[in-house]
């Protein structure tokens, strides 16, 4: 089974800043991941598909890349609304879908 | 805009059942795997079951094959989770959630707020 791990579990950063999120999958998965942004109290929210495609409505800050085994979302400039915990998940040759632990991204 | 909402969930004791239910709207219900996902308290995001837009076609993570039964009733836009044997660790909230329109997707593009299944003595 495919295990999915990201890194790092929490990143402090300053508003304004760029982050970068990594996330690799144990065995190639070729472009089949996505992202997604859960804030405390809601329901995860689709930013990235298919590594690198942005899902309807979300801003260009956010850009997804990598295929194979390793994968990074970026975020340009940090606003205050992105504070969340990310995850990745892939799709490839599923069941099972997994997804990884997740990266908190905090305020620094 | 796509609806999700789930009901259901509760306190229930080890060894016991319950049964989720999610409403769906604003899209063919139909037409799309549905799918089960859960999170524990202050834990990640961890799938359950999927079900094909049929019904026909059924899948499961290990930890809860032949305890969950997920079905769907088409007729109403409704997907259902039957819990039987709950244990502790099936603690969790539990996200109804769609999958991508396209027909290669396996990413969840809408879901629902989560009905929270606490299985305690």
């Amino acid at each position: 089974e495919i295990v999915m791990t990201q890194s790092p579990a929490t990143l402090s950063v300053y508003p304004g800043e760029r982050a970068t999120l990594s996330c690799r999958a144990s065995q190639s998965i070729s472009s089949s991941l996505a992202w997604y942004q859960q804030k405390p109290g809601q329901a995860p929210r689709l930013l990235i598909y298919g590594a690198s495609t942005r899902a309807t409505g979300i801003p260009a800050r956010f850009s997804g890349s990598g295929s194979g085994t390793e994968f990074t979302l970026t975020i340009s400039s940090l606003q205050s609304e992105d504070f969340a915990i990310y995850y990745c998940q892939q799709y490839n040759n599923w069941p099972p879908l997994i997804f990884g632990g997740g990266t908190k991204v905090e305020i620094k | 805009e796509v609806q999700l909402l789930e009901s259901g969930g509760g306190l229930v004791q080890p060894g016991g059942s319950l049964r989720l239910s999610c409403a769906a709207s604003e899209f063919i219900f139909s037409r799309y795997i549905m799918t089960w996902v859960r999170q524990a308290p202050g834990k990640g995001l961890e799938w359950v079951s999927s079900i094909s837009g049929s019904g026909l076609s059924r899948y499961y993570v290990d930890s809860v094959k032949g305890r969950f039964t997920i079905s769907r009733d088409n007729s109403k836009n409704t997907l259902f989770l039957q819990m039987n044997s709950l244990r502790a660790d099936d603690t969790a909230l539990y996200y109804c959630a769609k999958l991508g329109s396209r027909p290669s997707a396996g990413w969840f593009d809408s879901w629902g707020q989560g009905t929270l299944v606490t299985v305690s003595s």
